[in-house]
């Protein structure tokens, strides 16, 4: 059974730092592009960055560009989002997804997500 | 590319069939489109992908649709279950996006 479990998520003020983190089980790890998407309380759905299996290639949304880092590693099978220089806007609930399709990585539906991993940037 | 959901909210009795709209600022690279229901409190579950392609699990009642600028999802016959918000997305062109949502509600 795929399970995608995520953590990290808290009160941070503006400016600050955040690192969340998602732990994989259930299927080959590296062979999945994985995907963060976030959630504005009361608000729809937006992709903020992608990660290829091999890490080789990453995409952030211009929202979080150049704020927010992702990085996986296959070893331990976890998905890492670096999030600096918070602010309100990032409050959100955020969720690790995998990417379905092997062969097209990144360029595919997101077919397991996990619950959740809610942050709150507030003063 | 931006995508716009319509209509915001649907208000149906069980048993009807709903029909959602999504439409697209330019065309969908290979048909890229995929739908999501999502319950409150839940994360998103994965209905359609390739525009018409049924995700496992996912009953026959849920079909998509389309190409290019306009998609559009159909529940042939709504179960209480399926009242929730449904998100299209785009994933053949970079940034992936996801439309604003439509809400079905029961009427």
């Amino acid at each position: 059974e795929v399970q995608l479990l995520e953590s990290g998520g808290h009160l941070v003020q503006p400016g600050g730092s955040l690192r969340l983190s998602c732990v994989a089980s259930g299927f080959t790890f590296s062979n999945h592009a994985m995907s963060w998407v976030r959630q504005a309380p009361g608000k729809g759905l937006e992709w903020v960055s992608s990660i290829s299996g091999s890490a080789g290639s990453t995409f952030y949304a211009d929202s979080v560009k150049g704020r927010f880092t992702i990085s996986r590693d296959n070893s331990k099978n976890t998905l890492s989002l670096q999030m600096n220089s918070l602010r309100g806007e990032d409050t959100a609930m955020y969720y690790c997804a995998r990417n379905y399709d092997i062969l097209t990585g990144y360029w595919s539906a997101f077919d397991y997500w996990g619950q959740g991993t809610l942050v709150t940037v507030s003063s | 590319i931006v995508l716009t959901q319509s209509p915001g909210t649907l208000s149906l009795s069980p048993g009807e069939r709903a029909t959602l709209s999504c439409r697209a600022s330019q065309s969908v690279s290979s048909s890229s489109l995929a739908w999501y229901q999502q319950k409150p409190g839940q994360a998103p579950r994965l209905l359609i992908y390739g525009a018409s392609r049924r995700a496992t699990g996912i009953p026959d009642r849920f079909s998509g649709s389309g190409s290019g600028t306009d998609f559009t999802l159909t529940i042939s016959r709504l179960e209480p279950e399926d009242f929730a918000v449904y998100y299209c997305q785009q994933y053949g062109t970079s940034p992936q996006a996801f439309g604003q949502g439509t809400k079905v509600e029961i009427k």
